[in-house]
């Protein structure tokens, strides 16, 4: 597809549950970024990648997340032993190179029971 | 710390009117920045990106930035109810946007 592919839109998870969310970015583009939105408010930047280095992370609130992007391509962002405080949306977006404008997928909205 | 300051609204405008939407940062080293529109219950929608000072049209919406009172604002002409939705202003220093929490608008017919 042409545009930032996550996977899934929708995730319901029994609080402890690990939780892995996947980003297909698009084609070539260098920049990958992880943002988490909760209700009412703007995204909060959580880690960016450039290819497959991942170059901050200290938008990370725990060390119950991680992200990777082994190939420099598509992203895992991964929550461990989640809590209800990690109940948002996760939105992935991708850029072509630094300093210009990024795109957004549709996000994966993750509630935690 | 990064700040991207907007006004959370709502923004109530009729129909026909410009909206005027307005946002501060507190980064002097910031580069690049953006406007995204967002739908309610959808992913944030690049609209209009500004680099340097000064004005930027596109179609009906018009991007104004000035760097030495960090400030950044959209005008949107003749406003419709299709553009009601939250606004967020993006702001970028090196690599990584930082994002204001949104103004909601909404165009009442």
């Amino acid at each position: 597809g042409a545009g930032v592919s996550q996977s899934p839109r929708y995730k319901v998870a029994k609080r402890g549950q690990d939780v892995a969310l996947r980003c297909d970015p698009i084609s070539g583009h260098v920049s990958l970024f992880w943002y988490q939105q909760a209700l009412g408010q703007g995204p909060e930047f959580l880690t960016y990648f450039q290819n497959e280095a991942q170059l901050d992370k200290s938008g990370l609130p725990s060390d119950r997340f991680f992200a990777e992007r082994p190939e420099g391509s598509v992203s895992t962002l991964k929550i461990q032993r989640t809590q209800q405080e990690d109940s948002a949306v996760y939105l992935c977006a991708s850029s072509p190179s630094t300093g210009v404008e990024a795109f957004f997928g549709q996000g994966t909205r993750l509630t935690v029971v | 710390q990064k700040e991207v300051e907007q006004n959370s609204g709502p923004l109530s405008v009729p129909e026909g009117a410009i909206a005027s939407l307005n946002c501060t940062y507190s980064d002097r080293g910031s580069q690049s920045f953006f406007w995204y529109r967002q739908y309610s219950g959808k992913s944030p929608e690049l609209i209009m990106s500004i680099y340097s000072n000064g004005d930027k049209e596109d179609g009906r919406f018009t991007a104004q930035l000035n760097k030495a009172s960090q400030y950044v604002s959209l005008l949107i002409r003749d406003s419709q109810p299709s553009d009601s939705a939250t606004y967020l202003c993006a702001v970028k220093h090196s690599t990584t946007p930082t994002f204001g929490r949104g103004t909601s608008l909404i165009v009442h017919p």
